[in-house]
């Protein structure tokens, strides 16, 4: 059981180029969340999705997009890489029974760097 | 929208010594309410939640948090530190009709000899 995880842990991209972060959880759960992480700013929410086949904007979804290719997998993409996009990114999963549907599980992290 | 402040953001303690972060919360309704850890370099993990009843709750490592209705806070405590509580401390408050979370901005926590 590995709970949610990202791939890869770290990358550096040029100003303009693309890529794509990946996320996927084994528990089964039905929303999944990307946030990017600055100093001194908490956890912003990018996008999420809350069901398989349904995704919506967060609060900073400029110059990203998402896919929710299945119920275990959720990918970032960035289509043109900016400076403004440095930053730790963060997956996360959360079930939808109440109490817990709020309980959200994190992954590891992947550092990215624009040059 | 809710909304939390963390005012410390950066606190230092000795081990051994008692330890309390603040968190205060903008909503209408009673928030479900979380304190997160980070370790360096780590992603978050869950120390605690309060979704009902209780207004103390009990959580891992130690630490425990108290809810105030009518100081809208939710201020974590752990009795005693050691040197492995290092780490960035965040709240995030959610609602029951709506499972995104709202993040403060974090207090990270040095701890001394």
């Amino acid at each position: 059981n590995a709970g949610v995880t990202q791939t890869p842990k770290f990358q550096v991209l040029k100003t303009g180029q693309s890529m794509t972060l990946q996320c996927a959880q084994d528990m089964n759960h039905n929303s999944m969340y990307w946030y990017r992480q600055d100093p001194g700013m908490g956890l912003r929410l990018i996008y999420y999705s809350a069901s398989e086949g349904t995704t919506d904007k967060g609060e900073v979804p400029n110059g990203y997009n998402v896919s929710r290719l299945n119920k275990r997998e959720f990918s970032l993409r960035l289509e043109s890489a900016a400076p403004s996009q440095t930053s730790v990114y963060f997956c996360a999963s959360s079930g939808r029974d109440y109490p817990l549907g709020n309980e959200q599980f994190f992954g590891p992290g992947t550092r990215l760097t624009v040059l | 929208a809710q909304s939390v402040t963390q005012p410390d953001i950066h606190i230092t303690v000795s081990e051994g010594a008692s330890l309390e972060l603040r968190c205060n919360y903008s909503y209408g309704a009673t928030p479900y309410l979380f304190w997160y850890v980070q370790s360096p370099g780590q992603g978050l993990q869950l120390l605690l939640k309060y979704f009902s009843g209780d207004t103390l709750v009990q959580g891992i490592k130690g630490f425990e948090a108290e809810f105030k209705r009518s100081q809208s806070s939710f201020n974590l405590r752990k009795p005693s530190v050691h040197w492995s509580d290092a780490a960035e401390y965040f709240c995030a408050v959610g609602e029951r009709a709506d499972y995104k979370l709202s993040f403060g901005a974090g207090t990270t926590v040095t701890v001394r000899a």
